[in-house]
């Protein structure tokens, strides 16, 4: 596609659920990011894949968080027994050559937990 | 104390300002430098890359402070449209953006 893709683009789900978010990110770039961002806020890092490279997972904020990304493209983010405060809007970024165009952000999924 | 610090504002200008955003870095080791703008509840879009040298398109312009750790951008002739918050970012080994500063402009 021509853009970053990001589904669901809003889940309600219930206080304890799993959830699953998923990032198609532009075809051919290397770099996937994932971020949070509750309202008004920042953005928060949460986890950075550059090629075949082992993932920075240093944002994470618990366990119950985790992320891959399958043959260098499509990934997703996962989080188990969500807590209300998981609330937030989940983005992934994509590039190619960073340093020469910046990072292209989706649209972003809602999460909202009950 | 933070990677990236922005002032979170609001600055409120009329139309026709020109209004400037500073942001600190605290790794001197950062390679590379982004002004992104968020409007409300979208997601954030690329304003400029920040070269060495600084940068300029149309009425922004960007510069880099590397002995000072910081980077500014320069809005001239605000117009009601620059109505946004404007993050920036630096890359070190990873990504890493401030928490933004909101313009809102004024008729």
């Amino acid at each position: 596609g021509a853009g970053v893709s990001q589904s669901p683009s809003n889940k309600v789900t219930e206080k304890g659920k799993d959830v699953e978010l998923r990032c198609d990110p532009i075809s051919g770039h290397t770099a996937l990011y994932w971020y949070r961002q509750s309202l008004g806020q920042g953005l928060e890092f949460l986890i950075y894949f550059q090629g075949n490279s082992a993932p920075d997972k240093s944002g994470l904020p618990s366990d119950r968080f985790s992320a891959e990304r399958t043959g260098g493209s499509v990934s997703t983010l996962t989080i188990q027994r969500t807590q209300q405060e998981d609330s937030a809007v989940y983005l992934c970024a994509s590039s190619l050559a960073p340093e020469a165009y910046g990072y292209t952000f989706g649209s972003g999924t809602r999460l909202t937990v009950v | 104390r933070k990677e990236v610090e922005q002032d979170p504002g609001p600055f409120n200008v009329p139309e026709g300002a020109t209004v400037a955003f500073n942001c600190t870095y605290s790794n001197s080791a950062s390679q590379s430098f982004f002004w992104y703008r968020q409007d409300c509840r979208k997601e954030p879009k690329l304003l400029m890359s920040v070269y060495s040298s600084g940068n300029e398109d149309g009425r922004f312009t960007a510069q880099l402070n590397r002995a000072s750790q910081y980077i500014s951008l320069l809005i001239r002739d605000s117009k009601l449209s620059d109505s946004a918050t404007y993050l920036c970012g630096t890359d070190t080994d990873k990504l890493i953006f401030g928490t933004g500063t909101r313009l809102q402009v004024f008729p």
